[in-house]
């Protein structure tokens, strides 16, 4: 199975407030697992992307928690601002499969 | 800055219409992509393309059939438009196979078929 499963769909939070995503996948092959913000009228955009070899990778308020056992994976938005209200795609890939497989997507909104 | 730029923001089309959507990329990528976006499906690959006049079906190809005749443009040709084909096409391009150091996207085509 190939399918990477994001939860929640749609998520509230308010300002200065913590934000988490929750991803699971099925396929041990995938060797690369990348998060995409994507903006109202705009394409997703790389956001942060971790490989499973390390358990933690933090850019500025943006962490990827990985759990490998539990073929599991997070990203958790610190101090969440209204700007950072879009939606959030976590992806799984392997290089031997030259496929990304994308969640269905969360949409944060983030109440000033 | 690096971009890929689809030819058209917004299109309606007809039932059975030919319709073609273009994109371009001048970033000098070997690898580029169409995926269509649905609510609550996520993005879904329905072809991509690793080189010149080379093309590859994703997860679905059916109704969809693609060319590229230059590096830089990958064109998405729906051969007979449907009404369930109304979605968000995004084009993508990567520097490595299939995305291994991240897609840069366009920023989209919302096609109605009516």
């Amino acid at each position: 199975q190939q399918q990477v499963k994001q939860s929640p769909q749609s998520l509230i939070v308010q300002k200065g407030g913590i934000s988490i995503i929750n991803c699971a996948y099925e396929n041990t092959a995938f060797d690369y697992f990348p998060w995409y913000q994507q903006f109202p009228g705009k394409g997703p955009a790389l956001l942060i992307a971790i490989r499973p070899d390390v358990s933690e990778k933090k850019e500025g308020r943006f962490t990827i928690s990985f759990n490998k056992s539990a073929k599991q994976f997070s990203l958790h938005i610190m101090d969440s601002q209204p700007g950072d209200s879009a939606t959030y795609f976590c992806a799984g890939y392997y290089t031997g499969g030259f496929k990304t497989i994308f969640g269905a997507g969360t949409r944060l909104f983030v109440k000033a | 800055d690096v971009k890929v730029t689809q030819s058209s923001r917004y299109l309606v089309k007809r039932t059975g219409e030919k319709v073609f959507l273009e994109c371009v990329q001048d970033m000098d990528h070997e690898n580029m992509f169409w995926y269509r976006q649905d609510p609550g499906l996520g993005l879904r690959l329905i072809y991509f393309s690793y080189d010149v006049k080379m093309k590859e079906k994703g997860d679905i190809p059916e109704g969809y059939s693609v060319s590229r005749e230059k590096k830089e443009r990958f064109s998405l040709i729906l051969e007979s438009a449907s009404t369930n084909q109304t979605s968000m096409y995004l084009c993508a391009s990567s520097l490595y196979a299939q995305g291994a150091a991240g897609y840069t996207f366009g920023s989209g085509t919302r096609l109605t078929v009516v």
